[in-house]
């Protein structure tokens, strides 16, 4: 079946350094690819979002790229901050009742 | 503007026993389903529904049972509760015809015992 791999599961980076989170996908009808964060004891919350008919896109601190060739999308994190501590889960998507979640990745971010 | 709101945050169970997690959203959204969470296994889909009075299978409906009489409300019953079904429960919704992504609730754990 479809799936998307998630890697790594678990992230530990200094503040201040940058995090990179990647994902791949199998699905090739797949165009919408949206990244949530999940702090602990709170739901999934959307922070951002990439269409298949764009390569990058950033809002601030955060960024997404992705790759349709290759299925690869990724989130990138720069100057890490302590609040960015959190489980995030890139999914991948062609309509809101086909959607697939990656596993996670617990990020840590050290003082 | 609430949202999506589930009710209760906190819930055990005996083995055997029945209960309805209860999810409203404020949204008008078209879609709404329910997912649980468990330990390095991500998100899994038990229902979903596309708008009022049509509900569809996800990968584990097995043990819940889910209705939508209204645009605002999904509820998700577990008919006889067991062990394995001891997770954090997330309700979510989006607007079907534009979808850009899911608004989650704030989760509701279950404990069956």
């Amino acid at each position: 079946g479809e799936n998307v791999e998630q890697h790594p599961s678990t992230l530990s980076v200094q503040e201040g350094d940058s995090a990179v989170i990647k994902c791949t996908y199998s699905d090739s009808a797949s165009n919408y690819f949206p990244w949530y964060k999940q702090e602990l004891g709170k739901g999934p919350q959307l922070i951002i979002d990439i269409r298949s008919n764009v390569g990058e896109k950033k809002d601030q601190r955060i960024a997404v790229t992705l790759n349709k060739t290759a299925k690869h999308f990724s989130l990138h994190i720069t100057e890490t901050q302590p609040e960015d501590s959190a489980v995030y889960f890139c999914a991948a998507s062609s309509s809101a009742s086909k959607i697939i979640f990656g596993s996670g990745t617990r990020l840590s971010i050290r003082p | 503007n609430a949202g999506v709101t589930q009710t209760p945050k906190f819930q055990v169970l005996k083995t055997g026993q029945s209960m309805t997690l209860q999810c409203a959203q404020d949204m008008n959204h078209e879609y709404m389903s329910w997912y649980r969470q468990d330990p390095g296994m991500g998100l899994r889909l038990i229902h979903y529904s596309v708008g009022a009075g049509i509900t569809d299978q996800g990968e584990v409906p097995n043990g819940y049972n889910v209705s939508r009489s209204t645009t605002e409300d999904f509820p998700l019953r577990l008919l006889s509760a067991a062990p394995s079904q001891t997770s954090v429960y997330f309700c979510a919704s989006s607007n079907h015809r534009e979808w850009n992504g899911y608004t989650f609730g704030s989760g509701t754990r279950l404990t069956v015992v």
